[in-house]
């Protein structure tokens, strides 16, 4: 079965520092893998995915993700931190069965101090 | 429409009523999603249409939810005899198809969601 575990529940960072929020996968294939951002009071903002192209996947906000199957992992970055980066973020996986069944990790709530 | 609306916003019931939460997905998306959000989790899956049928609805947590999407745009959450632990954020999301998993279509917009509190 798939899974996802985030390994921080919250994370604070500084002003233009860097940002790492990590993840780590379980999947009996190649899967699908997402990072989503939650604002307070809103959507679900897809940040970028991964579906086995390049490794190293850009998203959007200058966030990128690299897919490192060796490590199970999809860890999320960021060079430096802006303060309207501060949300909740969920790493995704896509389920094994429907492919609308997505799987969301906890989620990391990111603060950002000035 | 432009986004994946979602009414109401806000939804305060007492235990044991009947609550319908609508979703109205982006125009032309074919498939839509339900999850729900609980205080401090990420959401889990409900359910998934696509067009007017339920393509997979293993997530339901029991009989008393059910959805429908009788014309394969709109589409209502149905929520019977309501408990507390109904209690959530209730999330619909939408796709123009759910393709193949290996070819990334399945991205899904999300609404900001209807959020359900049984007294």
């Amino acid at each position: 079965a798939q899974s996802v575990t985030q390994l921080d529940s919250h994370v604070s960072v500084s002003e233009g520092t860097p940002v790492l929020l990590r993840c780590n996968y379980s999947s009996s294939y190649s899967p699908s893998l997402f990072w989503y951002v939650q604002h307070p009071n809103k959507g679900l903002q897809l940040l970028l995915k991964y579906t086995s192209a390049a490794t190293l996947v850009k998203g959007i906000n200058g966030f990128e993700a690299e897919f490192k199957k060796s490590e199970t992992s999809f860890h999320l970055t960021k060079p430096s931190a802006h303060m309207s980066d501060a949300a909740e973020y969920f790493c995704v996986v896509s389920g094994e069965g429907s492919q609308g069944n997505l799987i969301f990790g906890k989620g990391t709530k990111l603060s950002v101090k000035p | 429409g432009a986004g994946v609306s979602q009414t109401p916003s806000n939804k305060v019931t007492e235990k044991g009523k009947y609550v319908e939460l609508r979703c109205d997905p982006i125009s032309g998306h074919t498939a839509l999603y339900w999850y729900r959000q609980s205080l401090g989790q990420g959401p889990e899956f409900l359910i998934y249409f696509q067009g007017t049928g339920a393509a997979d609805d293993s997530g339901l947590p029991n009989d008393r939810f059910f959805a429908v999407r009788p014309e394969g745009s709109v589409s209502t959450l149905k929520i019977q005899r309501t408990e507390r632990g109904d209690s959530a954020v209730y999330l619909c999301a939408s796709s123009p198809y759910p393709g193949r998993r290996s070819s990334g279509a399945n991205v899904l917009t999300f609404g900001a969601g209807s959020r359900l509190t049984v007294l």
